[in-house]
């Protein structure tokens, strides 16, 4: 199925755990996204990647690190995690130009840290 | 910077009642708009999009008319469904950096009572 895949769809993290959040798209997409979505914020973006080999800070970028390890696959890492990253993390990539096609959602993880 | 703002909800109607969700937004460049709709759990999906003055985006029943002069993409639907029932984010795409980082405004939940 064409789209993006997100791993895991559910996570308990205990403060101060460190855990990756996997992202992969097979639609032949440069750009890629990283949000977070809380109750009354919407969605902020935390990092993009405008394409292969370039990551760059988005609105929250602080406790959390990216890797576009190729063109597929943008990975999202909570070196420590605290109780205020307790979220649901959404992954989304696009053509450089995304006028036509817009933006493609995977359907989340959801993250609690107790 | 570029900005969304949609009307807070919830919108509560009746089926086959008419919809509005308003939508503004403030842009430093000529950008496209969008709106995404997320259903209970799932990820978000490109609804409609418009990518100039007074183009309308459809899908499904839904409209929204590219309004530059005022800066507005309100989402309309004619006779809603109780499937209709979700949130809805308005969007807009700008180039910025030589990146399109897209925005979201904090979504408008829709509840559709039979």
């Amino acid at each position: 199925n064409a789209g993006v895949t997100q791993t895991p769809k559910f996570q308990v993290l205990k403060t101060g755990q460190s855990m990756t959040l996997q992202c992969a798209q097979d639609m032949n997409h440069n750009s890629m996204y990283w949000y977070r979505q809380d109750p009354g914020m919407g969605l902020r973006l935390i990092y993009y990647s405008a394409s292969e080999g370039t990551t760059d800070k988005g609105e929250v970028p602080n406790g959390y690190n990216v890797s576009r390890l190729n063109k597929r696959e943008f990975s999202l890492r909570l070196e420590s995690a605290a109780p205020s990253q307790t979220s649901v993390y959404f992954c989304a990539s696009s053509p450089t130009v995304p006028e036509n096609y817009g933006y493609t959602f995977g359907s989340g993880t959801r993250l609690t840290v107790v | 910077g570029d900005s969304v703002t949609q009307m807070e909800g919830p919108v509560t109607l009746s089926e086959e009642a008419f919809l509005t969700i308003n939508c503004t937004y403030t842009a430093t460049g000529y950008p496209s708009l969008f709106w995404y709709v997320q259903y209970p759990g799932e990820g978000l999906q490109l609804l409609l999009k418009a990518t100039k003055a007074d183009d309308k985006g459809s899908n499904k029943g839904f409209e929204a008319t590219y309004r530059k002069e005022t800066t507005s993409f309100h989402l309309e639907k004619g006779s809603v469904q109780v499937s209709d029932s979700a949130v809805y984010f308005c969007a807009l795409s700008d180039r910025t950096g030589g990146s399109y980082i897209p925005t979201f405004g904090r979504g408008t939940s829709l509840i559709v009572h039979p």
